[in-house]
């Protein structure tokens, strides 16, 4: 159980085009969701925090605009990169907290994008 | 100084050795968790922990609350132990969000 999907796993895009990354809870209902970067050998950075319905939390230094969020259910969250630059290239992750469960969260695949 | 801090940063051990990772935090918690990603990317939670001792195959988890550090143990390590981990904690209301480490490279040579 708990098992969380995210599509696609892989995506090479040109400069200036935008890209949708898809974060899906395949068996569980996630009233809360995360989306993180993270840079070669370096942790996670926690981008936003989206809660189902409601507008994304954005951390400090993380343009709202560039990185757009959707909850818009509760199994499915999307991460749009507008305008891709070479410096968006990185590795996406999401993860989905279990409703009504505290500090559990439970971690996607993983997205790696490339911007040429 | 960060929150949570690991140690080793990286390690190299050979097949069958007894490893132990540590972690330590400065901050209250509520639970805390250990992490393994691959070199593909995947995260796996191996252990949340909020007090003693939990026991999943090879692996044994830690916690002291008083002294603020965890500890991963791997018994008889494999080569397919090879990954990343990361120790992570659920900070007192602090509602769902994770503080992580820095991770701990680890290498199980054959």
């Amino acid at each position: 159980g708990a098992v969380v999907s995210q599509h696609p796993s892989r995506v090479i895009c040109k400069s200036g085009t935008s890209v949708k990354i898809e974060c899906r809870s395949l068996d569980f209902q996630a009233t809360t969701m995360f989306w993180y970067r993270q840079f070669p050998k370096k942790s996670l950075m926690l981008m936003a925090t989206s809660n189902e319905g409601s507008k994304a939390t954005y951390e400090q230094g993380v343009e709202k605009d560039k990185f757009l969020i959707n909850h818009a259910s509760l199994t499915l969250s999307t991460l749009t990169v507008t305008s891709a630059h070479p410096e968006d290239s990185s590795f996406y992750i999401c993860s989905a907290s279990l409703a009504g469960v505290v500090g559990t969260q439970y971690f996607g695949p993983g997205t790696r994008l490339l911007v040429l | 100084k960060n929150e949570v801090e690991q140690s080793p940063q990286n390690l190299t051990a050979q097949e069958g050795e007894f490893i132990t990772i540590n972690c330590s935090y400065s901050v209250g918690i509520s639970a805390l968790h250990w992490l393994q990603q691959h070199p593909g990317g995947g995260i796996v939670s191996l252990f949340m922990l909020s007090s003693g001792k939990k026991k999943h195959g090879r692996l044994i988890a830690t916690i002291n609350i008083q002294e603020k550090h965890s500890s991963l143990h791997i018994t008889a390590s494999h080569p397919r132990d090879s990954a990343v981990y990361i120790c992570a904690v659920s900070v007192e209301n602090y509602g769902q969000n994770f503080v992580f480490g820095p991770g701990t490279r680890l290498s199980v040579l054959p």
